[in-house]
């Protein structure tokens, strides 16, 4: 299995200010035919289930906000929130869908300093 | 619009069997794998399963298999999730949610969730 890490664990940002989410897989999540890796992140509020926010470790879901970016490549990946407001505090998970069973990192919790 | 609609809480004994249940709308359900993630009190998501309801096509990962089953009703646009003898340990909230479809890939990432179900095992 393709094991994810995320680091920080937690992290708490001013409003306004960039927050910096890091996530690496055991293994490369490059999917060769498309050249592009199999990377996703996603944000969960509590009590809601979680939303897709990125894929192809960069690509941005149709109606996520432009201050949301993520980029990366090999085995080690970024989500930035460029200027955090205060509807981002949430938790922020990583999930390769390279190969089976998809596994997710373990979470990475935002916060207002 | 794509939705998917999972039932209500549960509240079961241990040994107590059960299913939950995930009804999709707004697309093609026999076109799209379907997941069903855990998440335990106060944790991460774990993938636990998914079926492609068109031809029923089903997989597991190991720690899961034997535990549980996933099956889908394409007559329903219904995908479940069941146990036949629950334990404490299932305490958790359940959700299903279907793979998006890129391009060639049919096992995208997740593009939408159902709102969740929470069954709770206790004696």
């Amino acid at each position: 299995d393709i094991v994810m890490t995320q680091s920080p664990d937690s992290l708490a940002v001013s409003l306004g200010e960039r927050a910096t989410i890091n996530c690496k897989s055991s293994q490369s999540v490059l999917y060769s035919p498309y050249n592009k890796h199999c990377l996703a992140w996603y944000q969960q509020k509590p009590g809601q289930p979680p939303k897709l926010l990125i894929y192809w470790a960069s690509t941005r879901e149709s109606g996520v906000p432009d201050r949301f970016s993520g980029s990366g490549s090999g085995t080690d990946f970024t989500l930035t929130i460029s200027s955090l407001q205060a509807e981002d505090v949430a938790v922020y998970y990583c999930q390769q869908y390279y190969s089976t069973p998809f596994t997710f990192g373990p979470g990475t919790k935002v916060d207002i300093k | 619009e794509v939705q998917l609609v999972q039932s209500g809480a549960e509240v079961k004994k241990p040994g107590e069997s059960l299913r939950i249940s995930c009804k999709a709308s707004g697309y093609s359900f026999s076109s799209h794998w379907i997941a069903w993630v855990r998440q335990m009190p106060g944790k991460g998501l774990e993938w636990m399963g998914i079926i492609y309801p068109g031809d029923s096509d089903t997989r597991y990962i190991p720690s899961f298999q034997g535990h549980v089953t996933i099956s889908a009703d394409e007559s329903t646009s219904t995908a479940y999730l069941q146990w036949s003898s629950l334990k404490a340990s299932d305490t958790a909230v359940y959700y299903c949610a279907r793979h998006g479809v890129l391009g060639m890939m049919t096992l995208g990432p997740f593009d939408f969730w159902g709102q969740g179900t929470m069954v709770t095992v206790s004696s």
